[in-house]
């Protein structure tokens, strides 16, 4: 019940296309969700976050889907670029903690 | 603003010996946690500290140990190292308020090598 899974594995996109990421859950505590991207070598950096009581959430090409029936939630990454090739991690946390429960990761790579 | 720094960012060590990894949260955050990343997969929660006390513990052996200073820092401790606590250790920060509004805020990490 605390898992968070995530897909695809790994992701090859053409410059300019869109990058869709996946990841559902079961733990109906978990009230905050964000995703992060990392690069090789560095910590993870908050990209965009939502909260269930929001279907969607856009910062720039960025886009943030949200399920809350299915318990699913979606990175979007419009006009992909070869700078935005990393991992990228969703995630979960419960109510006034700062435990997150990641996924697994997606690695994207964007090719010219 | 200086973000979250760790220290040391890499170190090789032995097999039983011991090690501390120290974090300095984001000036103003009062909450400090945890994170194993071992080489390719996500993040796991070890510790969150708020205010100088455990919040939260997650599945690690009694090795694993830290502590949240009165200036909010911290140092997570690592006893009788094993082969496989080779990993990426991150810290974390944030404003953990009421609404759990806070974002959190990764250092780089330290690079621990068991040999």
């Amino acid at each position: 019940q605390q898992q968070v899974k995530q897909s695809p594995q790994s992701l090859i996109v053409q410059k300019g296309g869109i990058s869709i990421i996946n990841c559902a859950y079961e733990n109906t505590a978990f009230d905050y969700f964000p995703w992060y991207q990392q690069f090789p070598g560095k910590g993870p950096a908050l990209l965009i976050a939502i909260r269930p009581d929001v279907s969607e959430k856009k910062e720039g090409r960025f886009t943030i889907s949200f399920n809350k029936s299915a318990k699913q939630f979606s990175l979007h990454i419009m006009d992909s670029q070869p700078g935005d090739s990393a991992t990228y991690f969703c995630a979960a946390r419960s109510y006034n903690t700062d435990k997150l429960i990641f996924g697994t990761g997606t690695r994207l790579q964007v090719f010219p | 603003d200086a973000g979250v720094t760790q220290s040391p960012t890499h170190l090789i060590k032995t097999r039983g010996q011991q090690v501390t990894l120290r974090c300095s949260p984001i000036s103003g955050h009062k909450s400090v946690s945890w994170y194993q990343q071992v080489l390719g997969q996500g993040p796991q929660f070890i510790f969150q500290y708020y205010e100088k006390e455990e919040r939260g513990r997650g599945n690690f052996p009694d090795r694993f140990s830290a502590r949240q200073f009165p200036n909010y820092s911290s140092e997570l401790n690592v006893n009788a190292l094993l082969l496989g606590d080779s990993a990426l250790y991150l810290c974390a920060s944030s404003h953990l308020r009421v609404r759990n509004t806070g974002e959190l805020f990764f250092g780089e990490g330290s690079r621990l090598t068991v040999l």
